[in-house]
C-alpha cells in the first residue's frame, strides 16, 4: 500500500507558466483533498471531491482547477502560475464513512519566480 | 462555519518535561476534532481523534487530548516529551462536511 502519493516532490516555475499537481490513492477512499500550506497559516483548503465525478471549491479556490480523474486520481492545476502560489501543496483523502481520518501525501513544494 | 485557535505558535520544553498544547474552536454544529503532527519536511499523520464519546483520548506515540464542550477547548497533553516529539502540531475541526479545518500550527521544540 502507497497510500498517498504525489508528483512532483519539487517544482519551479516561472510567473504565468502552468503546470498540473498529480495525486493518486490506493485505499479506496471516496473523498480527496488539496491544500496549500504557508508558514504561520496552518493548512487551507483549496478544493476538495467527496466523490467521484464531483468537485468542490473550499477556502482559497482562486488561480486553481481540479479534476477528479476517477476515484483513485485527483489533479490540481495552476493554468498561469503567479507569486503569491509558492507553496507546499498537500493531497489527502478520506474514507468518509466511520473513521474520518485524513490521509496525507508527503507534499509538493512550488516556487514561483 | 467553524474555526480553531491555537493558542501558541511555538513551545519549547526541555526533554522529559510535561508540555500542553492549546487548541480552542468555534463552531455553530456539533464538531469532530483531530490533532496532526508534522515533522519536519513531511506530511501530516494523525495523533489522534475526538468523535463521540469519553472527553479523554489516547493517542500514538503516548499523547493525550480532552475535549472540553464547555470551554470549546481541545488540548494536547504529553506527560514526558522526548526530542523525536519536535515537530509541528495542527488542531484541526470536522464540522460534520467532511472538511477539515485547521488552525495555523504550534511548534514543539523539544531541548536536551
Amino acid at each position: 500500500n502507497a497510500g498517498v502519493t504525489q508528483t512532483p516532490k519539487f517544482q519551479v516555475l516561472k510567473t504565468g507558466q502552468s503546470m498540473t499537481l498529480q495525486c493518486a490513492q490506493d485505499m479506496n477512499h471516496n473523498s480527496m483533498y488539496w491544500y496549500r500550506q504557508d508558514p504561520g497559516m496552518g493548512l487551507r483548503l483549496i478544493y476538495y471531491s467527496a466523490s467521484e465525478g464531483t468537485t468542490d471549491k473550499g477556502e482559497v479556490p482562486n488561480g486553481y482547477n481540479v479534476s477528479r480523474l476517477n476515484k483513485r486520481e485527483f489533479s490540481l492545476r495552476l493554468e498561469s502560475a503567479a507569486p503569491s502560489q509558492t507553496s507546499v501543496y498537500f493531497c489527502a483523502s478520506m474514507k468518509t464513512s466511520g473513521s474520518y481520518e485524513q490521509y496525507f501525501g508527503p507534499g509538493t513544494r512550488l516556487t514561483v519566480t | 462555519a467553524q474555526s480553531v485557535t491555537q493558542l501558541d505558535s511555538q513551545v519549547p520544553v526541555f526533554e522529559e518535561a510535561p508540555v500542553e498544547l492549546r487548541c480552542n474552536y468555534s463552531s455553530s454544529v456539533s464538531v469532530y476534532l483531530f490533532w496532526y503532527v508534522q515533522y519536519p519536511n513531511q506530511g501530516l499523520q494523525l495523533l489522534l481523534k475526538y468523535l463521540s464519546g469519553s472527553t479523554l483520548v489516547k493517542g500514538i506515540n503516548g499523547f493525550e487530548a480532552e475535549f472540553n464542550k464547555s470551554q470549546t477547548s481541545f488540548h494536547l497533553r504529553k506527560p514526558s516529551v522526548h526530542i523525536s516529539d519536535t515537530a509541528e502540531y495542527f488542531c484541526a475541526v470536522d464540522g460534520s462536511n467532511y472538511k477539515l479545518t485547521f488552525g495555523k500550527g504550534t511548534l514543539l521544540t523539544v531541548n536536551p
